[in-house]
């Protein structure tokens, strides 16, 4: 069974500061993974999609990338701003339509 | 462009009540989910649909029913709450089916708190 795994739980860092979020997995079998962020009460949004055949996606400030061969992605964000204040998720998606495992997730806050 | 819509974002109801859970896209997917997301737990999968007619069984499919009549709406029924359902639900859509997290955005509704008592 795929288990995703988000350590943090919480981060707490000063405006401009550039930070990593990471993700773990257990099965490396996967097509693809995604990144979200989600705000207080809200849904979740799509910030970054990864194929399994790539290694890195870039959105703006947002770089995330992926290690199949390690069950491993990160999220790292530049410059981070109060804005930038949610919770941030990772999903994997291992084939099929049930199979997409979400990951706890990490509280960010940016502190101004 | 309202995307997916859920009513009603906040619910008390009473252990052995029921009562259903809306939500509507706009964008004519073919791919409507429901999850739950709970403290330390991540989202899991309730039920799922890939198009009109078609519904199956997500992760935690006890105690709740679905109908997919239509292409926008993908409603969740809570048969009978129990504590144990007081949980937020999140609606997800997506363009279409089968390899539907491959490439295609997922859009999720802003959630319904549920608390039963």
């Amino acid at each position: 069974k795929q288990e995703v795994t988000q350590i943090p739980a919480a981060l707490s860092v000063p405006e401009g500061e550039n930070l990593v979020l990471n993700c773990s997995f257990t099965d490396s079998a996967i097509y693809n993974l995604q990144w979200f962020r989600q705000d207080p009460g809200k849904g979740l949004t799509s910030l970054l999609l990864i194929q399994s055949s790539q290694r890195e996606q870039t959105s703006g400030r947002l770089n995330a990338s992926l290690d199949k061969s390690s069950g491993r992605s990160t999220l790292y964000i530049a410059a981070s701003q109060p804005g930038d204040s949610a919770t941030y998720l990772c999903a994997v998606y291992s084939g099929g339509y049930q199979k997409v495992t979400f990951g706890t997730g990490t509280k960010l806050q940016v502190i101004p | 462009n309202a995307g997916v819509t859920q009513t009603p974002k906040f619910q008390v109801l009473k252990t052995g009540q029921s009562m259903t859970l809306q939500c509507a896209q706009d964008m004519n997917h073919e791919y409507m989910s429901w999850y739950r997301q709970d403290p330390g737990m991540g989202l899991r999968l309730i039920h799922y649909s890939v198009g009109a007619g078609i519904t199956d069984q997500g992760e935690v499919p006890n105690g709740y029913n679905v109908s997919r009549s239509t292409t926008e709406d993908f409603p969740l029924r809570l048969l009978s709450a129990a504590p144990s359902q007081t949980s937020v639900y999140f609606c997800a859509s997506s363009y279409k089916g089968g390899e539907w997290f491959s490439g295609n955005t997922i859009y999720f509704g802003e959630g319904s708190w549920l608390t039963v008592v």
